[in-house]
């Protein structure tokens, strides 16, 4: 147990739709990371939030976005969803600076 | 970027084996940590270890920073090891891992 929880842990949309995923981060965590996981590969940074500012972003396109809340906890946002975003979604929180901690992930599937 | 590449890729080994795991990467790092992912995709922290050696019970892990590398040890291997590994670092300690592609391993009873 990490103490990092996402949801959903899984979903199915189709091209187009936009879709919400929501991580409550560790206790005393002022950091969350946000990160992909296609099938077979290592995960891929997306974006970082501290303290609800986004603090550096990865070689994603804009229609991924994101929000940090004052409690820390977190949403990543995708609209006009592709095929290819099917993937692990894996949230982390850390005590900036630190070891992260990941929650279970949300299994996206987009038909 | 920085790089991070681990061997072997794939690995089989007997319940009971010792394995070595390795991590190169190419830039340095303020942080290196150590996961290992289930099946149902948690990624689980085995270590923190920018330098340094530490050991947790039958895992141990050593980075050499100056040499850029680090190495993960699993003795007397179990089923329960199955799974991939992964390294991460990152240069700057702020959260912004880079992964390594895994090693994905499998222990046979």
């Amino acid at each position: 147990e990490t103490g990092v929880t996402q949801s959903p842990t899984h979903l199915i949309k189709t091209r187009g739709q936009q879709v919400t995923l929501r991580c409550s981060s560790q206790s005393g965590h002022n950091t969350v990371s946000w990160y992909q996981q296609a099938l077979g590969q290592g995960p891929q940074f997306i974006f970082q939030y501290y303290r609800e500012e986004e603090n550096g972003r990865g070689n994603f396109p804009p229609r991924f976005s994101g929000l940090q809340f004052p409690n820390y906890s977190s949403e990543l946002n995708v609209n006009a969803l592709e095929l290819d975003d099917s993937a692990l979604y894996l949230c982390a929180s850390s005590l900036h600076p630190g070891e992260l901690f990941f929650g279970e992930g949300s299994r996206l599937t987009v038909l | 970027g920085i790089q991070v590449e681990q061997s072997p890729p794939d690995l089989i080994l007997q319940e009971g084996a010792n394995s070595t795991l390795r991590c190169n990467f190419s830039d340095s790092v303020n942080n290196l940590q150590w996961f290992h992912q289930n099946p149902w995709g948690q990624l689980i922290n085995l270590f923190y270890i920018p330098s340094g050696t530490k050991q947790n019970g039958r895992l141990s892990a050593t980075t050499v920073a100056t040499e850029r590398y680090s190495l993960l040890y699993i003795s007397s291997s179990q089923t329960t090891d199955s799974g991939v590994y992964f390294c991460a670092v990152d240069r700057r300690e702020g959260g912004k891992l880079i992964f390594g592609q895994g090693t994905e391993l499998s222990v046979k009873p």
